[in-house]
């Protein structure tokens, strides 16, 4: 059974660029979680995803957007990259009937903007 | 608002001491309370975590933690520290949305190393 897989693993982009991050959740699970972590720092709720639309959003400027597809995956926007977005950005899937509040995370990707 | 507090940000102690590491929460509802690890270069994988059963939590690797309401904590324990313990560890708070799905709100993190 597959769990959480994110896309890419590493990547470098300049200030101004805009970067694109791919999720597949748990086999089951129809609800994903995006959190980014700084550097030191915990993990914090930018965005989730159930039945394609947003459904919560945490304190994060428009410049981060997101989609979830038919198939449950989802996706990741940064446009106008700036220094301070660098940082690891974690999936996170769950099953909304499940609601255990137990979230499967992904092994991140890590955002460095130069 | 639901929020968890860690006290410590580095914790040290010899391989084969007792390990613990702090959590307090906050919440005006009774919490679901969530402990993860963190190896390096890796996601967070679960540790245990309470739903309102049980007060003391068993979870994998020989970690547990004891939910106190009076003290509003959730402090994790291990009796023997191991090498492969070294690691970060977020404390974390269920938060319920009109949506009816859940987030987690997280704690700033305990760097775990373990002294040979």
């Amino acid at each position: 059974d597959a769990g959480v897989t994110q896309s890419p693993t590493h990547l470098i982009k300049t200030r101004g660029q805009q970067v694109t991050l791919r999720c597949s959740p748990k086999s089951g699970h129809d609800t994903v979680s995006w959190y980014q972590q700084a550097l030191g720092q915990g993990p914090q709720f930018i965005f989730q995803y159930y039945e394609e639309e947003e459904r919560q959003r945490g304190n994060f400027p428009d410049r981060f957007s997101g989609h979830q597809f038919p198939n449950y995956s989802s996706e990741l926007n940064v446009n106008a990259l700036l220094l301070g977005d660098s940082a690891l950005y974690l999936c996170a899937s769950s099953s909304y009937r499940g609601r255990t509040g137990e979230l499967f995370f992904g092994e991140g990707s890590r955002l460095t903007v130069l | 608002a639901q929020s968890v507090t860690q006290l410590g940000s580095h914790v040290s102690v010899s391989e084969g001491a007792l390990v613990l590491l702090r959590c307090n929460y906050s919440s005006s509802v009774p919490p679901y309370l969530f402990w993860y690890v963190q190896y390096p270069n890796q996601g967070l994988q679960l540790l245990l975590k309470y739903t309102s059963a049980a007060t003391l939590v068993k979870g994998i690797n020989g970690f547990e933690a004891e939910f106190k309401k009076s003290e509003t904590s959730f402090h994790l324990t291990k009796p023997s520290a191991h090498m492969s313990d070294a690691a970060e560890y977020f404390c974390a708070v269920r938060i319920l949305s009109n949506f009816g799905n859940e987030k987690l709100t997280f704690g700033t993190g305990t760097r775990l190393t373990i002294i040979p």
